[in-house]
């Protein structure tokens, strides 16, 4: 597929569980992005990876969050003993990040419910 | 002060109407503005690039005004299928991070 990939595409888990959520990006593309959108709310910015440079981690919640990047392909998106609040839809998009082309594309996100 | 503002309505017209929606920015170094649109239920998608002379994609037209620091979206002659919730993004000039405002709802009627 050409598109960027996210699985689960929806996940449940117990409140206290670990959860890993996984982002394919369309190949060659060096820019990476991870947000999070709780019902009726907007985008909330959480991690952003470019090339081999270090990850801008400002975005993140809370230290039960992780993620890493494989070079320029698959990410993960790590939430550790979680919680109700972090229930929501976990989009990730990629970036080609050229000159003049910075259009971010977004997979189909993951829905977590956290019971 | 939020870095992206949007009014996030709903805006309620009917087809055929002209409407518009602002977006304004507080970083003055802020580089480059994008339009998204976001359907109930799915992922953001690209609608069109700002351009510092304003930009124009069939029924859409986009203005960036840098000195007052706002971001315009006009559609024309409004489709049932424009009923969207449209985001403001914005790129700061040495930071690489996409901000996104909340998004102005859209619901075109018949």
């Amino acid at each position: 597929g050409a598109g960027v990939s996210q699985s689960p595409s929806n996940k449940v888990t117990e409140k206290g569980k670990d959860v890993e959520l996984r982002c394919d990006p369309i190949s060659g593309h060096t820019a990476l992005y991870w947000y999070r959108q709780r019902l009726g709310q907007g985008l909330e910015f959480l991690i952003y990876f470019q090339g081999n440079s270090a990850p801008d981690k400002s975005g993140l919640p809370s230290d039960r969050f992780s993620a890493e990047r494989t070079g320029e392909s698959v990410s993960t998106l790590t939430i550790q003993r979680t919680q109700q609040e972090d229930s929501a839809v976990y989009l990730c998009a990629s970036s080609p990040w050229t000159g003049t082309n910075t259009e971010a594309f977004f997979g189909q996100g993951t829905r977590l419910t956290v019971v | 002060r939020k870095e992206v503002e949007q009014d996030p309505g709903p805006f309620n017209v009917p087809e055929g109407a002209t409407v518009a929606f602002n977006c304004t920015y507080s970083n003055s170094a802020s580089q480059s503005f994008f339009w998204y649109r976001q359907d109930c239920r799915k992922e953001p998608k690209l609608l069109m690039s700002v351009y510092s002379s304003g930009n124009e994609d069939g029924r859409f037209t986009a203005q960036l005004n840098r000195a007052s620091q706002y971001i315009s979206l006009l559609i024309r002659d409004s489709k049932l299928s424009d009923s969207a919730t449209y985001l403001c993004v914005v790129i700061v000039s040495g930071y690489s991070t996409l901000t996104f405002g909340k998004g102005t709802m859209l619901l075109v009627s018949p």
